[in-house]
């Protein structure tokens, strides 16, 4: 079955540029969405086809991909991103997956 | 604005079953495939099932396969999720989210399934 690598944890200062990964084979062919969710709060979307924001979210948040490997970049890092992101992506075995998700700390 | 209210958590015996159901509105439900996905306490997010908007073909996790069934009411805009034969390992909260292109553009606030004897 397809996997999704994220780190555990991303530390960026206040202000500053978080970047967190999403590693898996091939997913330079695969649109990937990533997710954040904040505690208590359900998932709510922020990238969707690699690189596109819905309606309402910020434009600090952007999507972007280089060989294995997807990017959400938050610029100007501020202490309502503190969250868990998730990257996901539609598998051609018919599934949906999640990576393991990453808690971005804001210092 | 679109809603997706999950009902039907609890308690359940190792075992036993349990039907959960998410309330959509605010847009064509009837139009759009669904999902449910869950996630146990401190976890992260597991993919559970999906059905298409006709309900027709259905797909599962290989961890769910066999033992829930997921289908759609689209007369009465819901969607529902029938668990049987339920592990520990499944308690989680689970949540209904709406298919938009291969992402889960809205989600549902969650209903929590605790499996313990």
């Amino acid at each position: 079955s397809y996997e999704l690598t994220q780190p555990l944890s991303v530390s960026v200062a206040l202000g500053q540029t978080a970047r967190i990964t999403c590693g898996g084979n091939n997913i330079g062919s695969k649109n990937v969405h990533w997710y954040q969710q904040k505690p208590g709060q359900a998932p709510v979307l922020v990238i969707y086809r690699d690189n596109n924001r819905p309606s309402g979210i910020p434009e600090r948040f952007s999507g972007s991909k280089s060989g294995n490997t997807a990017t959400l970049t938050i610029s100007r890092a501020q202490a309502g991103d503190e969250a868990d992101y998730y990257c996901q992506v539609w598998d051609s075995s018919i599934s949906w997956v999640f990576g393991g998700g990453t808690k971005l700390t804001v210092l | 604005q679109v809603q997706l209210v999950e009902s039907g958590g609890g308690v359940v015996q190792p075992g036993g079953s349990l039907r959960l159901s998410c309330a959509a509105s605010g847009f064509s439900f009837s139009s759009h495939g669904m999902h449910w996905v869950r996630q146990a306490p401190g976890k992260g997010l597991e993919w559970v099932t999906f059905i298409p908007y006709d309900g027709i073909n259905k797909y599962y996790a290989d961890s769910v396969r066999g033992r829930f069934t997921i289908s759609r009411d689209n007369s009465k805009n819901t969607l529902f999720l029938q668990m049987n034969s339920l592990r520990a390992e499944d308690t989680a909260l689970y949540y209904c989210a709406k298919e938009w292109g291969g992402a889960l553009d809205y989600w549902g606030q969650g209903t929590l399934v605790t499996v313990s004897s």
